[in-house]
């Protein structure tokens, strides 16, 4: 399984875009980069994910470098209510192997 | 949309004790993850259960186990508990469990060993 190494924490000022990094770069063709959030011992919510391309939502967008090795979650503009610890992780859509395996995150904290 | 729901939403047991806790995963959704967030530390996958088939465990002992029942909603038993048991269960469900399938979580139970 490709691990991920995110940095343990930054901060963020209200409003402006929250830019955080993640390096997979064991990544193999078949795993997909997902993220996920979770805000004080919370479930974990699903942000976004993406193979290849970069990816847009609602919530967030996700820019994956062309080697695939890592990988830019941008919260546009980050709210007070986004500060939470932020997860990356690569997922084999393999059969048997779709767990997820969780890093330490990065906790984002966003300043008012 | 209902999302995934979990109960209870927190236990106190005993060392040595049995616990069962449960999950309802989104309707629709026909697999169920399980996992274990000990204070301070990540996400473990403890367990993945799907069309009623366990098809992936971590790396836990045996005492830990489960079910998932016919409509889909699961149980995660855990026998002669441990003080270091004590953690925040998560469940999540996902559809079919296939390629790139989000997982969405459910709020958890927090499980306390004495």
């Amino acid at each position: 399984d490709a691990k991920t190494t995110q940095p343990p924490s930054m901060d963020c000022a209200e409003g402006r875009a929250a830019n955080l990094p993640c390096n997979h770069s064991t990544i193999s063709g078949n795993e997909y980069v997902y993220w996920y959030r979770q805000i004080h011992s919370q479930g974990p919510q699903y942000i976004i994910h993406g193979l290849k391309n970069n990816e847009t939502n609602e919530m967030a967008s996700l820019i994956i470098t062309e080697d695939r090795k890592s990988s830019t979650l941008i919260l546009p503009h980050a709210t007070l209510r986004d500060t939470a610890v932020y997860y990356c992780i690569v997922r084999p859509t393999l059969a048997g192997t779709y767990k997820y395996i969780f890093g330490t995150g990065t906790r984002l904290k966003v300043l008012a | 949309e209902a999302g995934v729901t979990q109960s209870p939403t927190h236990l106190i047991k005993t060392r040595g004790q049995q616990v069962t806790l449960r999950c309802s995963p989104i309707s629709g959704h026909t697999s169920v993850y399980w996992y274990q967030q000990a204070l301070g530390l990540g996400l473990q996958f403890l367990l993945w259960y799907d069309e009623g088939e366990e098809r992936n465990r971590g790396n836990f002992p045996p005492r830990f186990s489960g079910r998932q029942f016919p409509n889909y909603s699961s149980e995660l038993n855990v026998n002669a508990l441990e003080l270091e048991d004590s953690a925040l269960y998560l469940c999540a469900s996902s559809f079919m469990g296939q390629g790139a399938d989000e997982q969405y979580f459910g709020p958890g139970t927090r499980l306390t060993v004495t």
